[in-house]
């Protein structure tokens, strides 16, 4: 099956710097690709998303990437605030059954 | 607010006893999952439902059950507990069961077995 993994496992910024998170997979299948971030006590909340036929998305401060070859997809925060501090989540998924993989999670904190 | 509805949001039992996890999916959601939450395991896939049939099993152990009604709502079934299924359960919905659907998760249910 699809495996998913994502560093690091935590990172820490100073506020206003830049955050990025990797993640890559191992089935060339999966086409689907949401970010998601959880804050203490709360379900994951989607992000941002890229489908497998774009390289790119941005939106405002958030941008995720992908390469197909490399089989890999990273988020990008700019300006990073307090209030982004939570654990971020990469997935993936493929086939008609919308299964989710999902990476082990990276703790952000953003120091003001 | 994602529009997923999960109950109850904390729950204490003992170990040996059964429990039911209730999910109302976001209104017009078709497709259903669960998912575990533990903190060493990070998020792992349970079942997946679409209009009421199963569609996708992962992780899913044979002391754990679910179904999805005709009204769309949700029951996850724990039975013959045990210390380690003490997490998190989510549920998620979306609108179709396909690939390339976004899934949509509730607050989660605390489940401590002690």
């Amino acid at each position: 099956g699809e495996n998913v993994e994502q560093h690091p496992s935590t990172l820490s910024v100073q506020e206003g710097d830049s955050a990025v998170i990797k993640c890559t997979y191992s089935d060339s299948a999966s086409n689907y690709f949401p970010w998601y971030k959880q804050e203490l006590g709360k379900g994951p909340q989607l992000i941002i998303d890229i489908r497998s036929n774009v390289g790119e998305k941005k939106d405002q401060r958030i941008a995720v990437t992908l390469n197909k070859t490399a089989k890999h997809f990273s988020l990008h925060i700019t300006e990073t605030q307090p209030e982004d501090s939570a654990v971020y989540f990469c997935a993936a998924s493929k086939n008609n059954f919308n299964k989710f993989y999902f990476g082990s999670g990276t703790k952000l904190n953003v120091k003001p | 607010d994602s529009g997923v509805t999960q109950t109850p949001k904390h729950l204490i039992t003992a170990t040996g006893q059964r429990v039911t996890l209730r999910c109302s999916p976001r209104s017009g959601d078709l497709s259903v999952y669960w998912y575990q939450q533990s903190l060493d395991q990070g998020l792992q896939f349970l079942i997946q439902y679409y209009n009421g049939e199963e569609r996708a099993k992962g992780n899913i152990l044979e002391r754990f059950s679910a179904q999805q009604f005709p009204d769309l709502h949700s029951e996850l079934n724990l039975s013959s507990l045990e210390l380690g299924d003490s997490a998190l359960y989510f549920c998620a919905s979306s609108v179709e069961g396909n690939s390339g659907n976004t899934i949509y998760f509730g607050e989660g249910s605390w489940l401590t077995v002690v």
